[in-house]
């Protein structure tokens, strides 16, 4: 089967760096994804890691390391528009996107 | 471009009612999956269909069902209504199956009272 975990919350101040972490047990992995969905909103896609290493996207980075079925999500320069509920998702050999529960980022001034 | 659209946006239902939910995917995408999202249970995968065929079923009872039209809008249907049915249904289209990169609806809103 698949499973991810995360954390349910994290909290942080406007400009200060965020990791949020997701481990993940799943047959015959392609990728990582993350995505960002506010509240009463649709989810929207912010990256995807098939490969080892981090890939930058803007203020926004995703690491993923295939050996140890970890990745990771990395805000910088937080705003409060950044507070959302994240979730990591991944794809196998089922072709299916499972997603983790969403961990909440809570971000104050 | 136009989004994914999904409607009605709310819903509410009796038990043991049955509800229709419609989703129209981005112009060109072909594969429309569907998922229910409750508070702490995250998107739980419900179905996927491409070219008018489901591709993949997601845990979920009979009762859940869909369908997927020549011109790629896809319907799923939930017959029997139960309390533990009200959640928030995201329909995501994308290009292909299995795709990392989905592009998600607004969602409906169910209610079952």
């Amino acid at each position: 089967g698949q499973s991810l975990e995360q954390p349910s919350e994290v909290t942080a101040v406007e400009g200060a760096i965020v990791q949020i972490n997701c481990t993940y047990q799943t047959s015959g992995f392609y990728g990582l994804s993350w995505y960002q969905q506010h509240d009463g909103g649709a989810p929207t896609f912010l990256s995807y890691n098939a490969l080892d290493g981090l890939e930058e996207t803007g203020r926004f980075s995703s690491f993923l390391s295939r050996s140890d079925s970890y990745g990771y999500l990395l805000l910088q320069e937080l705003q409060m528009k950044d507070s959302a509920s994240y979730f990591c998702a991944v794809t196998g050999n089922t072709d299916k996107l499972i997603f983790g529960t969403g961990t909440r980022l809570q971000v104050f001034p | 471009k136009a989004g994914v659209t999904q409607t009605p946006r709310y819903l509410i239902k009796t038990r043991g009612q049955q509800v229709t939910l419609s989703c129209s995917p981005i112009s060109g995408h072909r594969s429309v999956s569907w998922y229910q999202q409750t508070p702490g249970q995250g998107l739980q995968f419900l179905f996927e269909y491409f070219s008018e065929t489901q591709r993949n079923k997601g845990n979920f009872p009979g009762r859940f069902s869909g369908r997927q039209f020549s011109n790629s809008r896809s319907e799923m249907n939930v017959s029997t209504l139960e309390l533990g049915d009200s959640a928030l249904y995201l329909c995501a289209s994308s290009t292909r199956t299995g795709e990392s990169e989905q592009y998600f609806g607004p969602g409906t809103r169910l209610t079952v009272t």
